[in-house]
Protein backbone atom coordinates (compact mmCIF):
# COMPACT_ATOMS: atom_id res chain seq x y z
CA UNK A 1 0.00 0.00 0.00
CA UNK A 2 1.21 3.68 -0.96
CA UNK A 3 1.54 6.04 1.79
CA UNK A 4 2.82 9.60 1.80
CA UNK A 5 3.09 11.00 5.16
CA UNK A 6 4.37 14.72 5.70
CA UNK A 7 5.56 16.51 8.06
CA UNK A 8 7.35 20.20 9.08
CA UNK A 9 4.40 22.45 8.51
CA UNK A 10 3.65 24.90 11.50
CA UNK A 11 3.33 28.57 12.20
CA UNK A 12 5.88 30.73 10.72
CA UNK A 13 6.94 34.67 10.15
CA UNK A 14 6.68 36.48 7.20
CA UNK A 15 10.87 36.04 5.55
CA UNK A 16 11.12 33.04 7.90
CA UNK A 17 12.05 29.44 6.08
CA UNK A 18 10.46 25.78 7.11
CA UNK A 19 11.19 22.17 5.15
CA UNK A 20 8.60 20.35 4.76
CA UNK A 21 9.36 16.37 4.81
CA UNK A 22 7.42 13.50 3.10
CA UNK A 23 8.21 9.89 3.89
CA UNK A 24 6.90 7.41 1.30
CA UNK A 25 6.30 3.81 1.60
CA UNK A 26 4.68 1.10 -0.76
CA UNK A 27 6.43 1.33 -3.62
CA UNK A 28 9.82 1.73 -5.32
CA UNK A 29 10.75 5.38 -4.62
CA UNK A 30 13.42 5.92 -7.08
CA UNK A 31 11.44 4.88 -9.68
CA UNK A 32 8.60 8.05 -9.66
CA UNK A 33 8.83 11.48 -9.87
CA UNK A 34 7.07 13.78 -6.92
CA UNK A 35 5.65 16.80 -6.77
CA UNK A 36 4.64 18.91 -4.11
CA UNK A 37 1.01 20.76 -4.28
CA UNK A 38 -0.40 23.33 -1.87
CA UNK A 39 -4.13 24.61 -1.22
CA UNK A 40 -4.39 27.62 0.47
CA UNK A 41 -7.60 27.82 3.06
CA UNK A 42 -10.82 28.01 0.76
CA UNK A 43 -9.08 27.98 -2.71
CA UNK A 44 -8.01 25.20 -5.31
CA UNK A 45 -5.23 23.49 -5.75
CA UNK A 46 -1.45 24.87 -7.25
CA UNK A 47 0.87 22.73 -8.12
CA UNK A 48 4.28 23.82 -6.31
CA UNK A 49 7.39 22.01 -7.93
CA UNK A 50 8.27 18.31 -8.90
CA UNK A 51 11.47 16.07 -9.23
CA UNK A 52 12.54 13.57 -11.37
CA UNK A 53 12.98 9.88 -10.01
CA UNK A 54 16.35 10.33 -9.60
CA UNK A 55 16.67 13.96 -8.56
CA UNK A 56 18.32 15.32 -11.50
CA UNK A 57 15.24 17.45 -13.00
CA UNK A 58 13.58 20.05 -10.66
CA UNK A 59 10.35 22.21 -11.79
CA UNK A 60 9.08 25.26 -10.04
CA UNK A 61 5.61 27.12 -10.42
CA UNK A 62 6.68 30.85 -11.22
CA UNK A 63 5.40 31.76 -7.58
CA UNK A 64 8.31 30.23 -5.67
CA UNK A 65 11.08 30.19 -7.82
CA UNK A 66 14.16 31.12 -6.33
CA UNK A 67 12.29 31.01 -2.85
CA UNK A 68 11.47 26.91 -2.79
CA UNK A 69 13.99 24.49 -3.26
CA UNK A 70 12.62 20.51 -4.14
CA UNK A 71 15.04 17.67 -3.15
CA UNK A 72 14.99 13.75 -2.84
CA UNK A 73 16.89 11.07 -0.73
CA UNK A 74 16.13 8.05 -2.79
CA UNK A 75 18.35 6.24 0.04
CA UNK A 76 15.64 7.31 2.82
CA UNK A 77 12.19 7.45 0.47
CA UNK A 78 12.15 11.21 1.55
CA UNK A 79 11.03 14.04 -0.24
CA UNK A 80 11.88 17.39 0.59
CA UNK A 81 10.58 20.99 0.13
CA UNK A 82 12.99 24.02 1.50
CA UNK A 83 11.07 27.10 1.60
CA UNK A 84 12.50 30.28 2.42
CA UNK A 85 11.23 34.11 2.24
CA UNK A 86 8.27 32.56 3.04
CA UNK A 87 4.87 34.97 2.28
CA UNK A 88 1.65 35.56 3.50
CA UNK A 89 0.38 34.21 0.64
CA UNK A 90 1.95 30.87 0.88
CA UNK A 91 -0.22 30.01 4.06
CA UNK A 92 -1.86 26.67 2.78
CA UNK A 93 -1.62 23.01 3.25
CA UNK A 94 1.26 21.45 1.10
CA UNK A 95 0.29 18.13 -0.08
CA UNK A 96 2.80 14.94 -1.27
CA UNK A 97 2.08 13.53 -4.42
CA UNK A 98 3.47 11.00 -6.21
CA UNK A 99 3.29 10.76 -9.99
CA UNK A 100 1.51 7.91 -12.31
CA UNK A 101 4.01 7.92 -14.65
CA UNK A 102 5.64 10.60 -15.47
CA UNK A 103 6.73 14.30 -13.90
CA UNK A 104 3.96 15.96 -16.64
CA UNK A 105 1.70 13.14 -16.22
CA UNK A 106 -1.30 12.58 -13.65
CA UNK A 107 -1.01 11.93 -9.68
CA UNK A 108 -1.79 8.59 -8.48
CA UNK A 109 -1.51 9.02 -4.95
CA UNK A 110 -1.51 12.15 -2.14
CA UNK A 111 -0.92 12.60 1.15
CA UNK A 112 -2.90 13.80 3.87
CA UNK A 113 -1.20 17.39 3.74
CA UNK A 114 0.48 19.17 6.23
CA UNK A 115 -0.38 22.97 7.36
CA UNK A 116 1.90 25.83 6.76
CA UNK A 117 0.74 29.28 8.03
CA UNK A 118 2.81 31.94 7.53
CA UNK A 119 1.95 35.06 10.07
CA UNK A 120 3.53 37.94 12.42
CA UNK B 1 -6.26 33.55 -11.87
CA UNK B 2 -6.23 29.36 -12.83
CA UNK B 3 -4.04 28.57 -16.01
CA UNK B 4 -6.79 26.19 -16.88
CA UNK B 5 -10.63 27.53 -16.56
CA UNK B 6 -13.32 25.65 -15.24
CA UNK B 7 -16.77 26.58 -13.96
CA UNK B 8 -17.10 27.27 -10.21
CA UNK B 9 -20.31 24.76 -10.10
CA UNK B 10 -22.54 22.46 -11.14
CA UNK B 11 -25.35 20.86 -9.92
CA UNK B 12 -27.66 17.71 -11.54
CA UNK B 13 -30.60 15.78 -9.61
CA UNK B 14 -29.60 12.67 -8.28
CA UNK B 15 -29.44 9.90 -11.37
CA UNK B 16 -28.69 12.45 -13.53
CA UNK B 17 -25.72 13.29 -15.68
CA UNK B 18 -23.43 16.39 -15.43
CA UNK B 19 -20.41 17.19 -17.59
CA UNK B 20 -17.74 19.51 -16.11
CA UNK B 21 -15.45 21.59 -18.63
CA UNK B 22 -11.62 22.34 -18.83
CA UNK B 23 -10.50 25.02 -21.04
CA UNK B 24 -6.61 25.34 -21.94
CA UNK B 25 -4.25 26.69 -24.70
CA UNK B 26 -2.35 25.00 -27.07
CA UNK B 27 0.70 25.33 -24.33
CA UNK B 28 -1.07 22.75 -21.92
CA UNK B 29 -4.34 20.70 -23.38
CA UNK B 30 -3.54 21.26 -26.86
CA UNK B 31 0.10 19.56 -25.72
CA UNK B 32 -0.51 17.13 -22.96
CA UNK B 33 -2.59 14.53 -21.13
CA UNK B 34 -4.88 15.54 -19.15
CA UNK B 35 -6.45 14.09 -15.65
CA UNK B 36 -9.23 14.64 -13.17
CA UNK B 37 -9.12 14.66 -9.67
CA UNK B 38 -12.48 14.45 -6.90
CA UNK B 39 -11.93 16.18 -3.97
CA UNK B 40 -14.41 15.38 -0.81
CA UNK B 41 -14.34 17.79 2.20
CA UNK B 42 -11.76 17.83 4.33
CA UNK B 43 -9.62 14.98 2.43
CA UNK B 44 -6.92 14.71 0.00
CA UNK B 45 -7.53 14.93 -3.87
CA UNK B 46 -8.08 11.44 -5.37
CA UNK B 47 -7.26 10.45 -9.19
CA UNK B 48 -10.40 9.87 -11.51
CA UNK B 49 -9.58 10.07 -14.66
CA UNK B 50 -5.53 9.99 -16.23
CA UNK B 51 -4.50 10.71 -19.95
CA UNK B 52 -7.56 12.19 -20.83
CA UNK B 53 -9.77 9.01 -20.63
CA UNK B 54 -8.36 6.32 -18.39
CA UNK B 55 -9.59 5.36 -15.46
CA UNK B 56 -7.53 3.91 -12.26
CA UNK B 57 -8.50 1.02 -10.83
CA UNK B 58 -11.52 1.06 -8.80
CA UNK B 59 -12.80 4.19 -10.19
CA UNK B 60 -16.53 3.21 -11.68
CA UNK B 61 -17.47 3.56 -15.29
CA UNK B 62 -19.67 6.08 -14.51
CA UNK B 63 -17.18 9.17 -14.28
CA UNK B 64 -15.54 9.39 -17.98
CA UNK B 65 -13.08 11.91 -19.46
CA UNK B 66 -12.57 13.36 -23.26
CA UNK B 67 -10.75 15.89 -24.82
CA UNK B 68 -10.97 18.09 -27.76
CA UNK B 69 -8.47 20.45 -29.44
CA UNK B 70 -7.18 22.97 -26.08
CA UNK B 71 -10.51 21.55 -24.05
CA UNK B 72 -11.46 19.06 -22.03
CA UNK B 73 -14.55 17.40 -20.28
CA UNK B 74 -15.05 15.28 -17.10
CA UNK B 75 -18.63 13.33 -17.47
CA UNK B 76 -20.38 11.89 -14.82
CA UNK B 77 -23.35 9.72 -15.18
CA UNK B 78 -26.02 7.72 -12.69
CA UNK B 79 -24.74 11.10 -10.17
CA UNK B 80 -25.17 10.22 -6.43
CA UNK B 81 -25.14 12.07 -3.11
CA UNK B 82 -21.65 10.77 -2.47
CA UNK B 83 -20.43 12.84 -5.73
CA UNK B 84 -20.45 16.16 -4.15
CA UNK B 85 -17.04 17.06 -3.82
CA UNK B 86 -14.81 19.72 -5.86
CA UNK B 87 -13.59 18.49 -8.73
CA UNK B 88 -10.01 19.69 -10.24
CA UNK B 89 -8.22 19.20 -14.23
CA UNK B 90 -4.93 19.01 -14.43
CA UNK B 91 -2.22 19.05 -16.91
CA UNK B 92 1.45 20.40 -17.68
CA UNK B 93 2.20 23.55 -19.32
CA UNK B 94 5.21 23.70 -21.71
CA UNK B 95 5.10 27.59 -22.21
CA UNK B 96 6.85 28.85 -18.65
CA UNK B 97 10.14 27.40 -18.89
CA UNK B 98 11.38 23.82 -18.34
CA UNK B 99 7.30 23.37 -17.70
CA UNK B 100 5.11 23.58 -14.92
CA UNK B 101 2.02 21.81 -13.66
CA UNK B 102 -0.95 23.70 -13.67
CA UNK B 103 -4.41 22.85 -12.38
CA UNK B 104 -8.21 24.23 -12.79
CA UNK B 105 -9.56 26.08 -10.02
CA UNK B 106 -12.14 23.49 -9.43
CA UNK B 107 -15.56 23.27 -9.73
CA UNK B 108 -18.19 22.29 -6.63
CA UNK B 109 -20.44 19.85 -7.94
CA UNK B 110 -24.19 19.63 -5.70
CA UNK B 111 -26.60 17.05 -6.03
CA UNK B 112 -29.41 18.32 -5.59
Amino acid sequence: EVQLLESGGGLVQPGGSLRLSCAASGFTFNNYAMSWVRQAPGKGLEWVSGISGSGGSTYYADSVKGRFTISRDNSKNTLNLQMNSLRAEDTAVYFCAKAKDYIWGAIDYWGQGTLVTVSS
Amino acid sequence: QSVLTQPPSVSAAPGQKVTISCSGSSSNIGNNYVSWYQQLPGTAPKLLIYDNNKRPSGIPDRFSGSTSGTSATLGITGLQTGDEADYYCGTWDVSLSAGQGVFGGGTKLTVL
